[in-house]
């Protein structure tokens, strides 16, 4: 069974541009979670999403914002990009929610400049 | 507010066991899991407690005690390729997943 895809895995901005990243479950799941990992601030929770829906929100701004399409794949985008949005982005999948195990993917490596 | 409490880096001898503890203040509790994360890799489920006592998975075992809002990460005979950081994430009210940020192991021969 293939694992969680993310796309792309590294990727250079500059400051007020927007920017898209996709995330693809396992087959099977149903649930979708965002986060954000900055060296020394652990993972911070962004959304999680389960049938087109979003379920769960953490306290980022608006300009952080998802959407979960009904094969389940899920886009995350950031609009005016900020120098401190520079972070590895993960995306997690899980069977029907967080109460499961989750299973993440690679992470996509945003650097702003 | 919600808190979560880990050691920042801990230091083992290859063979020896190590405890790695997480003190937790959540809004609601619906169990707590264990991610382990190597370097520069996603994290990987190691375990979840939802009930008050010991759950032991090969050299792995982890323990909650929910009226301290504490568990632990036990690892024995530890191997170089436990290095690595663990992170303890209780889940609140909502389902949310709580994470802390993590602590590195670092195993010396």
């Amino acid at each position: 069974k293939a694992g969680v895809t993310q796309t792309p895995r590294y990727l250079i901005k500059t400051r007020g541009q927007q920017v898209t990243l996709s995330c693809s479950p396992i087959s099977g799941h149903r649930s979708v979670s965002w986060y954000q990992q900055t060296p020394g601030q652990g993972l911070q929770f962004l959304f999680e999403y389960f049938s087109e829906t979003q379920r769960n929100k953490g306290n980022f701004p608006g300009r952080f914002s998802g959407r979960q399409f009904s094969n389940s794949r899920s886009e995350m985008n950031v609009s005016t990009l900020e120098l401190g949005d520079s972070a590895l982005y993960l995306c997690a999948s899980s069977l029907a929610s967080t109460s499961y195990e989750q299973y993440f993917g690679p992470g996509t490596r945003l650097t702003v400049t | 507010g919600q808190n979560i409490d880990q050691p920042t880096e801990m230091t083992a001898t290859e063979g020896a066991i190590v405890q790695i503890n997480c003190t937790y203040q959540t809004s609601g509790f619906n169990g707590l899991f264990w991610y382990q994360q190597h370097a520069g890799e996603a994290p990987t489920f190691l375990s979840y407690n939802v009930l008050d006592g010991l759950e032991e998975k090969g050299r792995f075992s982890s323990f909650l005690s929910r009226s301290k809002g504490y568990s632990y990460l036990l690892l024995k005979e530890l191997q170089m390729k436990d290095s690595a950081s663990y992170l303890c994430a209780p889940m609140d009210s909502n389902y949310q997943l709580i994470w802390g940020a993590g602590t590195k192991l670092i195993i010396k021969p």
